[in-house]
């Protein structure tokens, strides 16, 4: 079955530590999202890609870091930069070229904690 | 990009068929509304979505005005596991629904 696959579903990082956040989707999309959701709160997003080696800044990019070297790949880094890092991430992906797409298609997410 | 509003939250019992109503009133000739649901700790998943008139799938009906300004999701007969936070945006089908906005969504909570 075509998807969003995010790994892994927990994570816990030290204080100081980079960490990566893996996302990988089949379903040949063209571009992709990463957002950040803190409690009962709605999702903000960090960066987006629309081709591969292509990649800009959303609402809230200052301490996160991406690459798209992959159409499939869109790996978020969140460094030591990132003040209040702990939280839950999702990832999603959408078509450019398909007018009856649905939308974005999201990942399960991955849980980020801070210790 | 237009900003939607919607309740913050809402109560309903199982049976009942619960109307949540969004607001978009600088909406684009271009912007679809879409509709979308998330449980906890898991992503937003599509539900349904519309341009004009109304849009029914097996899930729920999308209800638009003529003027497009707002939009009603209708859920009929809830069940407890519709209990799921709702966000409704609006985005430019054209342009691959790039930097779509979520609010805050409305946390719908069905009760037995």
């Amino acid at each position: 079955d075509g998807g969003i696959t995010q790994s892994p579903k927990y994570l816990f990082r030290k204080e100081g530590q980079n960490v990566t956040l893996s996302c990988e989707q089949n379903l040949n999309h063209d571009a992709m999202y990463w957002y950040r959701q803190d409690p009962g709160q709605g999702l903000r997003l960090i960066y987006y890609s629309q081709i591969v080696n292509d990649f800009q800044k959303g609402d809230i990019a200052e301490g996160y870091s991406v690459s798209r070297e992959k159409k499939e790949s869109f790996p978020l880094t969140v460094t030591s930069a990132q003040k209040n890092p702990t939280a839950f991430y999702l990832c999603a992906s959408s078509t450019l070229s398909d007018r009856e797409s649905y939308g974005y298609t999201f990942g399960s997410g991955t849980r980020l904690t801070v210790v | 990009l237009a900003k939607t509003t919607q309740p913050i939250s809402m109560d309903s019992y199982e049976g009942q068929e619960v109307n949540i109503t969004c607001s978009h009133n600088n909406i684009a000739t271009n912007d679809y509304i879409t509709w979308y649901q998330q449980f906890p700790s898991q992503g937003p998943r599509f539900i349904i979505q519309g341009y004009k008139t109304k849009v029914t799938n097996e899930v729920a009906s999308l209800f638009i005005p003529a003027d497009r300004k707002s939009s009603t999701l209708s859920l009929p007969r809830v069940s407890l596991s519709d209990t799921a936070v709702y966000y409704c945006l609006v985005g430019d089908l054209n342009t691959g629904f790039q930097k779509l906005v979520f609010g805050t969504g409305t946390r719908l909570l069905v009760s037995p």
